[in-house]
């Protein structure tokens, strides 16, 4: 369980802050994603990068913005968010872009 | 456009039997892949199995192993001798294969599986 890492495991924040997630890989992937889980509904994917560039960006919201400065590590920064953006973010990497998906342990998010 | 549905939202099951849940999912392609993720109370989501569509044979992982019906559109995942530790909510996903384009990775909504000691 210790290939892909995220920090911190729990963030509560306000409207008006702004802060940042990480996400590391330790498993010499070179793709690696960003995930929103909502209670009830379906893992929504929110970033794709393979090889440090951004492949894949469903429609989300300018309020996040990802960063992939080299294939091991990736962030997703975060302002004016809203208390809708509260849920799980899971970070995961793969051996090529669509390879089997390796999870990281989640961030849980609360915006107050 | 692909979608994966889980018709199971909640399941139970006795310590050592047997458990199958369900997934279905639509798409026109035909080079794809399928999986089943474990995420546990914990929260680590862990790959159960994979298969890959252009292969006939069902995939297995000791306890864990599929019933893939490729015309029927169906992926279920038999879990025999369930044990405690296999509590966890369950996640099929599907993945375009490379071939096909751009990338598309979708999940279903989820089974919760409970095992009872």
């Amino acid at each position: 369980e210790t290939g892909v890492t995220q920090t911190p495991r729990h963030l509560v924040m306000g409207m008006t802050n702004k802060k940042s997630l990480k996400c590391e890989q330790h498993l010499g992937h070179n793709a690696m994603y960003w995930y929103k889980q909502s209670a009830k509904k379906p893992l929504e994917l929110m970033f794709v990068y393979s090889l440090e560039e951004r492949v894949e960006n469903n429609s989300v919201p300018s309020r996040f913005s990802p960063e992939c400065p080299n294939s091991s590590h990736l962030f997703l920064h975060l302002h004016t968010l809203q208390p809708e953006d509260s849920a799980l973010y899971l970070c995961a990497s793969s051996q090529g872009e669509g390879g089997t998906q390796y999870f990281g342990p989640g961030t849980r998010l609360t915006v107050l | 456009a692909q979608t994966v549905t889980q018709s199971q939202p909640e399941m139970s099951v006795q310590e050592a039997e047997t458990v199958t849940l369900s997934c279905t999912y639509d798409t026109s392609e035909n080079n794809y892949y399928l999986f089943w993720y474990k995420q546990p109370p914990s929260r680590q989501m862990i790959l159960v199995i994979r298969q890959e569509a252009y292969k006939q044979q069902n995939a297995t992982e000791n306890r864990f192993s599929v019933n893939f019906q490729k015309a029927a559109k169906s992926f279920s995942l038999k879990i025999s001798d369930s044990q405690l530790g296999d509590t966890a909510m369950y996640f099929c996903a599907f993945m375009r294969g490379a071939t096909s384009g751009t990338y598309k990775y979708i999940f279903g909504t989820g089974t919760r599986l409970k095992v009872l000691a």
